[in-house]
């Protein structure tokens, strides 16, 4: 089995601060790891993933994510927030000896104040 | 721009009406699409899996009955709420591979909303 926790509902950051969004992961072998955005009534969108090799995976919109086997972690970063960046943020993980089933947490809302 | 097409995005109708909602692939093949629920403030339920040319596989607690999948082609699933009733009002949304590899992400539609008065 496979599942996904995103520790925080909400993260509330001042624009051009940093921001993390929280995630750890557990799967039997190894992960795939996505992270999606959400804006309202909408679908989701892809923002970034990782496969193998580099730790440190660049996306979408100036996103950053890194992967941390040994703490089976998968943080999304991002140097300067921006308001626009306010969404809501899901964490999904498939097991590469698996389906194609994404597994998702339960989703961090981000909210950037000027 | 969307490489999958959800429709429609509302949909408001009355208890007892049948609700239809189709995610099409737009420029590629998906031989298995994900139909997901979503409920306020919460993240993604995964309802079913949509197979071409076979039957659909349901989730543990989802209705087969209530909850109508076809599959009818490599571009198109089709989501049937049958005899909808106000508990069904949610955010429904659909989502296909690009291929069968499963290191690509998955691709979503804009979601329908569907409020049962």
């Amino acid at each position: 089995a496979q599942s996904v926790a995103q520790p925080e509902d909400q993260v509330n950051v001042a624009e051009g601060n940093p921001l993390t969004v929280k995630c750890t992961y557990s799967v039997s072998g190894n992960p795939y790891l996505f992270w999606y955005v959400q804006y309202p009534n909408r679908g989701l969108q892809f923002l970034l993933k990782y496969i193998t090799g580099d730790n440190l995976v660049k996306g979408s919109y100036g996103f950053e994510a890194e992967f941390n086997k040994s703490q089976t972690s998968f943080h999304l970063k991002k140097p300067s927030a921006l308001v626009s960046d306010s969404a809501l943020y899901f964490c999904a993980v498939r097991d590469r000896n698996a389906g194609n089933m994404l597994t998702f947490g339960g989703g961090t809302r981000l909210m950037v104040k000027p | 721009g969307a490489v999958v097409s959800q429709h429609p995005s509302w949909v408001i109708c009355k208890s007892g009406t049948s609700v239809k909602i189709e995610c099409r692939s737009l420029d590629f093949q998906a031989t298995t699409m994900f139909w997901y629920r979503q409920f306020p403030k919460q993240s993604l339920m995964l309802m079913a899996t949509s197979n071409e040319g076979s039957k659909a596989t349901y989730e543990q607690g989802v209705e087969k009955d209530k909850f109508l999948i076809n599959h009818a082609s490599l571009t198109l699933s089709t989501l049937t709420v049958t005899s909808a009733h106000p508990e069904d009002s949610s955010f429904y949304i659909c989502s296909a591979p690009r291929g069968n590899r499963r290191d690509q992400p998955q691709h979503f539609g804009d979601g329908t909303r569907l409020s049962i008065l």
